[in-house]
């Protein structure tokens, strides 16, 4: 059957620190994967997307990296705040045509302590 | 810009009752998204319009869900009759453009608690 999981409901680190959040999945060839932050009672807001034939995108202190071999992401926040706290949504497309019709995972919820 | 609205922001009902949600998306944004994302879950997709045209409400519960958006613009979600497991959160988002795969901007949902 088709999943996604991302593979830790919450993650604690140290102010400073680099996070490293995953995302698996299987039996889905998606042609690209988002991933969205979520702040408690609001709704998602984007964040990157990297598509098949890319294997690292950035954008200042993020990055994420996309490997269809393996059928996994990481998602990465260098020098990591406190404001960075949230809960991060990996989606991906269900490709085989669909417009733009997204399947999400369950999220990591990131506490950075100062 | 202004963002996705949706209103209520919250709303309690006893089960059985109906209820209706709406949503204005970003000005001409052409595809809208109802989602349901229940507590400690991802959203997951309940309806996708293009236009005014449905493309996928493979996962709406039609027995007693249904989604309607007049003139391409506005939405509205209804569930009649409510039940205990449609406590939940109701997501709408939009993206700018037909038939291309684009981010989705959402709205802050609405949060529905069915006793």
């Amino acid at each position: 059957s088709q999943k996604i999981e991302q593979n830790s409901e919450a993650l604690n680190i140290q102010e400073g620190k680099t996070a490293t959040l995953t995302c698996n999945y299987t039996n889905y060839s998606p042609a690209y994967l988002q991933w969205y932050r979520q702040d408690p009672g609001r709704g998602p807001v984007f964040l990157l997307l990297i598509r098949e034939n890319e294997k690292e995108k950035r954008k200042e202190r993020l990055k994420v990296t996309f490997d269809t071999t393996l059928k996994q992401s990481l998602f990465h926040i260098t020098a990591s705040q406190p404001a960075d706290s949230a809960t991060y949504l990996c989606a991906l497309d269900k490709g085989g045509g669909s417009q733009g019709n997204l399947i999400f995972g369950k999220g990591t919820k990131l506490s950075v302590k100062p | 810009e202004a963002g996705v609205a949706q209103s209520p922001r919250y709303k309690i009902i006893e089960k059985r009752q109906s209820v209706a949600f709406w949503c204005n998306p970003i000005s001409g944004h052409a595809t809208l998204y109802w989602y349901q994302q229940i507590l400690g879950q991802g959203p997951k997709l309940l309806i996708q319009f293009q236009n005014n045209g449905v493309v996928d409400d493979s996962q709406l519960p039609k027995d007693r869900f249904s989604a309607e958006r007049l003139k391409g613009v506005d939405s509205t979600l209804k569930i009649q009759p409510a039940k205990l497991e449609d406590s939940a959160v109701y997501l709408c988002a939009s993206s700018p453009r037909e038939g291309i795969r684009e981010t989705q901007y959402f709205g802050p949902g609405t949060r529905l608690l069915v006793l």
